[in-house]
Formats: C-alpha cells, structure tokens, sequence
C-alpha cells in the first residue's frame, strides 16, 4: 500500500512570507502528526491531528499552525517566515495515534529553505 | 519534563563490526514508551523498535539487539556484523501517555566498507 506522501518535496521561501504543507497520510490512518527537524535544535514535535481535531501540540508559536481534513489529510501551514524555520518538515501518521499500539509510519519530508 | 539523551554524535565502524548505540532516558511518568527510529539519507525516519515501560525483555531481530534497563534508564541499541546498509542516523524516542514524543539528537552511523 502507499506510504505517506509530501509535497512539495523542497521549498524556497523568503522571510515575511508564508507557506503550506501538504501531507498524505497512509488509507486507514487517522492520525497525523507534524515535526520540524533542524541540525541545531533536532527532531521536535509540531502538533498532531486525529479526526480533524489537534489532540497534541508542541511548543512552537502560534505562526506554526495545522489542520486535517475529513480525508485524514493533512495541510501545515507556516505564517511570517523567519530564516530559522529553515528545516526538514516530516509528516508521520498512525491508525490512532496511540504510542502502546500504533506505529508510526513517516513521510520523506519537506526541506523548506528560508533566505 | 522529560529527556532522551544519545551522547554519541557519530560513530564510524568498519563492516562486519559490532556496534552499539546508546540512549539514556529521563522521565518521571512510570508508563511510558521507547522507540528505535532509523532516518537513511533519503529522509524519512523508519520505525525499528518499541518497548513499554513494563516490558524489560530484552530483543533480537536479526542482526539488531536492544537492550532496555530501567535500572539505569538505558535502552540501547546493539548492531551485530555491520552492513554498509546501516549507514544511517539514528534516533532513539521518548513517548509519555500524552503521545508527545521527545527525540534524543541522533547517532550519525557510518559504515565503511
């Protein structure tokens, strides 16, 4: 079956503007969660989606936003980009999203470049 | 708050070589989660492992072996023969029942021919 998919796969943004991401989420799955990894801060939860309702939400500002559609898609969204948002993006989804029986299972990313 | 920490930032084997990465783990919730996550070069991170934390049993799959130790807060990760294939960074994870996970920083594995 397929797996999660993302698009676009690179971005190139400049600060001030904002942007969307796109995540796929494995059929079945209805759980769908957004991280940001960055060499200087690594692999950080953003928030997480399950039956189009955020259950779980990192500590980031409120210009990191999300939501999930009722076909367990799932968009981000970055508003007023700052060069430190220059990061890999990774979507994961799961059936429930529950740690003691689910699996996560991740997308290949988004390298978003903010000049 | 919770911490995972893998104080190895690269290690560099030749193949065939056993290796072991390390995770050392703090958290003061008694049920919890720990999970072995691969990431290749191609980016997306790759599920390997997960163990709760009622469940010390140690495991083997193949040539990888982890070992969990509540004792010292450790659930490491023993590659046996290593492959050029294993090159990879490596992130071990820490997931409370508030399924927010936290990552350590990751073990960079290089694997030389």
């Amino acid at each position: 079956k397929a797996g999660v998919t993302q698009t676009p796969r690179y971005l190139i943004k400049t600060r001030g503007q904002q942007v969307t991401l796109s995540c796929s989420p494995i059929s079945g799955h209805r759980s769908v969660s957004w991280y940001q990894q960055t060499p200087g801060q690594g692999l950080q939860f953003l928030f997480e989606y399950f039956s189009e309702t955020q259950r779980n939400k990192g500590n980031f500002p409120g210009r990191f936003s999300g939501r999930q559609f009722s076909n367990s898609r799932s968009e981000m969204n970055v508003s007023t980009l700052e060069l430190g948002d220059s990061a890999l993006y990774l979507c994961a989804s799961s059936r429930s999203g529950r740690p003691n029986t689910d699996t996560q299972y991740f997308g290949p990313g988004t390298r978003l470049t903010v000049l | 708050a919770q911490k995972v920490t893998q104080a190895q930032t690269e290690i560099s084997v030749v193949e065939k070589e056993d290796v072991t990465l390390d995770c050392v783990y703090e958290t003061r919730d008694t049920t919890y989660y720990l999970f072995w996550y691969k990431q290749p070069p191609s980016g997306e991170l790759v599920f390997l492992i997960r163990r709760n934390s009622f469940d010390e049993q140690n495991e083997i799959s193949g040539r990888y072996s982890w070992n969990f130790q509540k004792s010292t807060s450790s659930f490491n990760f023993t590659i046996t023969a290593s492959q050029v294939v294993d090159s990879a960074v490596y992130f071990c994870a820490l997931i409370r029942l508030s399924y927010i996970p936290t990552f350590g920083r990751g073990t960079s594995l290089i694997v030389h021919p």
